[in-house]
């Protein structure tokens, strides 16, 4: 059968609920956060990004939390809508690796109608 | 603008045969990058390029070679494919390379069977 690691952790939300989506990230001279978002078949899409030297950062809708004492980002989706329903993912990166982002492995999300 | 596109969106392959994926931007973007997307896995870094001419190895290089003799389009080849290498590919482009946002194509489906 399949193996529980190709189960992508899943969170649903009634349709005009807020949303919160948690990353940990694993290199502490991570200094570079960045959310994307993919829907069905398609190429992840940037959604908002934050540098180490700030605690939060809004956009439309969203907003990201970095909290680097736990090495712990959240992103936060209000009045979540059904097409806001994708896979999003946290990226890492460190100023010494100039190309190399590292992706999590992404939280679905399902709004519920 | 197109952004990025990529070619084909899907392929069969055989064990042991040859493809080259496309990718081309008309962002004028410097830094180009392959990735390959796993279930249960994050996106992993293959190849990628910060000019014409210019390329490095990435996470998971191995059986994949890449050129870039313009600034638009970053090829992608599997010499031999086998079917470790099963999986959806994206190419993606960015002017600050992994500082920036990064702009991805639609994915190339790829089974080797």
């Amino acid at each position: 059968g399949e193996s529980v690691g190709l189960h992508l952790p899943t969170l649903s939300v009634q349709e005009g609920d807020n949303s919160i989506i948690n990353c940990a990230y694993s290199n502490s001279a991570s200094d570079y956060f960045i959310w994307y978002k993919q829907e069905s078949g398609k190429g992840p899409q940037f959604i908002i990004d934050i540098r180490s030297n700030m605690d939060k950062r809004q956009g439309q809708r969203v907003t990201v939390l970095l909290n680097k004492t736990v090495k712990h980002l959240s992103l936060q989706i209000a009045a979540t809508q059904p097409g806001d329903s994708a896979v999003y993912f946290c990226a890492e990166n460190y100023s010494g690796g100039y190309q190399k982002v590292t992706f999590g492995i992404g939280t679905k999300l399902q709004v519920i109608p | 603008n197109a952004g990025v596109t990529q070619t084909p969106k899907f392929q069969v392959l055989k064990t042991g045969q040859s493809m080259t994926l496309q990718c081309a931007q008309d962002m004028n973007h410097e830094y180009m990058s392959w990735y390959r997307q796993d279930p249960g896995m994050g996106l992993r870094l293959i190849h990628y390029s910060v000019g014409a001419g210019i390329t490095d190895q990435g996470e998971v290089p191995n059986g994949y070679n890449v050129s870039r003799s313009t600034t638009e389009d970053f090829p992608l080849r599997l010499l031999s494919a086998a079917p470790s290498q099963t999986s959806v590919y994206f190419c993606a482009s960015s002017y600050g390379g992994g500082r920036d946002t990064q702009y991805f194509g639609p994915g190339t489906r790829l089974t080797v069977l």
